[in-house]
C-alpha cells in the first residue's frame, strides 16, 4: 500500500540554525500538508500546498517557515532559523483531489525535531 | 473558523468491552468531513474512520463505529470488543478551508 515517508525521523540542530524536513507525498495526490505537535499537545495545521504554490497557511506559518516542491516526488519545509519553540514533531500529509473528491490525508511517521 | 473539543482527557475499559469517546465541533463550513485519528506511542498518525457531514448514515469500520449527530455537531467514536492494540491517542478531526483542525485528544488506556 503506498504510503507517505518523511526523513529524517529525527533531526537535533542548535538554535538559530536552518533545517529542512523532507518528505515524499503519495504518487497520485497534489494536495500536501504540514503539521506540527508539540509533545503533549495537539496537532497543529501549518500549511496545505497545491498545484505548486501555498493554498492555505496558519497564523504559526511566519516568513522563518517556508515549503517547497522542488521535483515531482519531493516536498519540503524549511525553518530558516530555529527557535526552541520549534521542537516538535512534524507531520508530512498528502491527500487525493479527483473525482471522488477525497479529503482522506494520509500522514507520514513524522520527524522530530528538537532545538537546543 | 472550525473547532473541535474533546472533553475526555483520559478513557479507561476493560478488554473485550466497549467504550465511546466524545467530540463535538463547530464549523461554518457547509460542506466537511469528520475523522477519527489514532496515535500510539509511535506518534504515527492512523485514521480510524472518515464521515462525510452530508451523509446520514453513521459509518463503520469492523469495531469502530461512529455517532454523528449534524444538528447537536456531535461525533462520537466507538469502540467494541475493545482490545489491547487499541491502547493510543485518539483525535477527533474535521477537514474544512483545505486543513484539518483537531481536538486535543483522548488517552484511551486498555484494562487486561
Amino acid at each position: 500500500e503506498p504510503e507517505v515517508t518523511q526523513t529524517p525521523s529525527h533531526q537535533v540542530t542548535q538554535m538559530g540554525q536552518e533545517v529542512i524536513l523532507r518528505c515524499v507525498p503519495i504518487s497520485n495526490h497534489l494536495y500536501f500538508y504540514w503539521y506540527r505537535q508539540i509533545l503533549g499537545q495537539k496537532v497543529e495545521f501549518l500549511v496545505s500546498f497545491y498545484n505548486n504554490e501555498i493554498s492555505e497557511k496558519s497564523e504559526i506559518f511566519d516568513d522563518q517557515f517556508s515549503v517547497e516542491r522542488p521535483d515531482g516526488s519531493n516536498f519540503t519545509l524549511k525553518i530558516r532559523s530555529t527557535k526552541l519553540e520549534d521542537s516538535a514533531m512534524y507531520f508530512c500529509a498528502s491527500s487525493e483531489v479527483g473525482f471522488t473528491l477525497s479529503y482522506e490525508q494520509y500522514f507520514g511517521p513524522g520527524t522530530r525535531l528538537t532545538v537546543t | 473558523a472550525q473547532t473541535v473539543t474533546q472533553s475526555q482527557p483520559e478513557m479507561s475499559v476493560q478488554e473485550a468491552e466497549t467504550v465511546t469517546l466524545s467530540c463535538t465541533y463547530d464549523t461554518s463550513e457547509s460542506d466537511y468531513y469528520l475523522f477519527w485519528y489514532k496515535q500510539p506511542p509511535s506518534r504515527q498518525m492512523i485514521l480510524v474512520i472518515r464521515q462525510e457531514a452530508y451523509k446520514q448514515q453513521n459509518a463503520t469500520e469492523n469495531r469502530f463505529s461512529v455517532n454523528f449527530q449534524k444538528a447537536a455537531k456531535s461525533f462520537s467514536l466507538k469502540i467494541s470488543d475493545s482490545q489491547l492494540g487499541d491502547a493510543a491517542m485518539y483525535f477527533c478531526a474535521s477537514f474544512g478551508n483545505e486543513k484539518l483542525t483537531f481536538g486535543t485528544g483522548t488517552r484511551l488506556t486498555i484494562i487486561p
